[in-house]
């Protein structure tokens, strides 16, 4: 059964810092992995997909990257800046099926 | 297109009523999911359809929870009787399942409170 964490669950950064979250998933034979952006009270928005020939994707100041062997992918986030405090949540999707298992997320706050 | 559209976005019911939430998918995709959103248990997938077909309802909580698309356009989550318990939002989301395009569009959630 594919599990998928995140870390950390929470994190704070002062503006202009680059910074990395995590995802680890248990079962490499995935399909592709998506990052997900949540802000309060709100639906989620995919941010960028990760197919699992692909090692990495790249929107705007946001780098994922897939390591499927080791069952990890990392987003990237440069330069942060107060409008990315969100919840960042990634989400997998195992061969064969089309369920997309989520993390729990990462909260993450932005300081001005 | 409008996006997923989720309806209503507040519900507050007594325990042992019943509980309708519905979603209307983007046009022209032929996925569609039920997730249930709560501190304790994150996100989880409830159901999802393919071509308005049940494909995998193993994360159905119990025969309280039932749920059906008659048509490419329109699904119905329903709770009977509800439980406090089933306080949580929750969500629908929809795929083309395109390659071009895989990529997970969701409504705004419907947050439920059983009294």
């Amino acid at each position: 059964k594919q599990e998928v964490t995140q870390i950390p669950a929470a994190l704070s950064v002062p503006e202009g810092e680059n910074l990395v979250l995590n995802c680890s998933f248990t079962d490499s034979a995935i399909y592709n992995l998506q990052w997900f952006r949540q802000d309060p009270g709100k639906g989620l928005t995919s941010l960028l997909l990760i197919q699992s020939s692909q090692r990495e994707q790249t929107s705007g100041r946001l780098n994922a990257s897939l390591d499927k062997s080791s069952g990890r992918s990392t987003l990237y986030i440069a330069a942060s800046q107060p409008g990315d405090s969100a919840t960042y949540l990634c989400a997998v999707r195992t061969s064969g099926t089309y369920k997309y298992i989520f993390g729990t997320g990462t909260r993450l706050k932005v300081l001005a | 297109d409008a996006g997923v559209i989720q309806s209503p976005r507040h519900e507050v019911t007594e325990m042992g009523q019943e509980v309708t939430l519905r979603c209307k998918p983007i046009s022209g995709h032929d996925y569609l999911f039920w997730y249930r959103q709560t501190m304790m248990r994150g996100l989880e997938l409830l159901i999802y359809f393919n071509n308005n077909v049940p494909i995998d309802d193993s994360g159905m909580p119990e025969d309280r929870f039932s749920a059906k698309m008659p048509n490419a356009s329109f699904s119905t989550l329903k709770i009977q009787p509800s439980e406090p318990r089933d306080s949580a939002v929750y969500f629908c989301a929809s795929s083309s399942g395109s390659q071009k395009d895989e990529k997970l569009f969701f409504g705004s959630g419907t947050q439920l409170s059983v009294l």
